[in-house]
């Protein structure tokens, strides 16, 4: 069956620093990505979407990297900062599924001071 | 705007007993989607409402049921709570379901003992 996973559980970086947390995927027919962050006791946030025509895309600080070869997604947080520390979950679409959003386990992310 | 709300925020049921989860967004959004999050989990689809009156079900639809009352209301029923039903139940709701983030409520936090 489909499922989106990833790589890493936890994921502790220095302030300062770059992060990157990793996601895979295994519906080569998804065609819509968005990664999402959580703070304790809050729902999901919206970080940063990307459509499966596009292989990057940028915002403010952070980059989403999407490579169908391999059916792996990434997000790239820059300069991570103490407000960073989340948990990050990828969930991906399917057109054809009729808007199913289905999400990864998450990956929780430390910033040391 | 409030964008999705849930009621209540917290909930303590003994097993076999019966209640309804409500949301309501205020976004004029087709979609709306109810989750569970177990502990240190990701977030797991229960059933979801592409538009108005369907609903499909998701990953988990196992011991719920839903009614999307309107264009606003989609409500997640449990007939007969189980300890298995403790977690934090999320709504989202999404202005299509094709290619655009979902918007989540802050959670129920349900407690079956």
């Amino acid at each position: 069956g489909e499922s989106v996973g990833l790589h890493l559980p936890t994921l502790s970086v220095q302030e300062g620093d770059n992060s990157i947390i990793n996601c895979a995927y295994s519906n080569s027919a998804s065609d819509y990505f968005i990664w999402y962050k959580q703070e304790s006791g809050k729902g999901p946030q919206f970080i940063i979407d990307i459509r499966s025509n596009m292989d990057k895309r940028q915002g403010q600080r952070v980059t989403v990297l999407l490579n169908k070869t391999v059916k792996h997604l990434s997000l790239q947080i820059a300069a991570t900062q103490p407000g960073d520390s989340a948990v990050y979950f990828c969930a991906e679409n399917n057109y054809n599924q009729g808007g199913k959003l289905i999400f990864g386990q998450g990956t929780e992310l430390s910033v040391k001071p | 705007n409030a964008g999705v709300t849930q009621t209540p925020k917290f909930q303590v049921l003994k097993t076999g007993q019966s209640m309804t989860l409500q949301c309501a967004q205020d976004m004029n959004h087709n979609s709306m989607y109810w989750y569970r999050q177990d502990p240190g989990m990701g977030l797991r689809l229960i059933y979801y409402s592409a538009s108005e009156g369907t609903t499909d079900k998701g990953e988990v639809p196992n011991g719920y049921n839903v009614s999307r009352l309107n264009k606003r209301e989609f409500s997640l029923r449990l007939e007969s709570a189980a300890p298995s039903q403790t977690s934090v139940y999320f709504c989202a709701s999404r202005r299509q379901s094709l290619n655009t983030e979902a918007f989540f409520g802050q959670g129920t936090r349900l407690t079956v003992v």
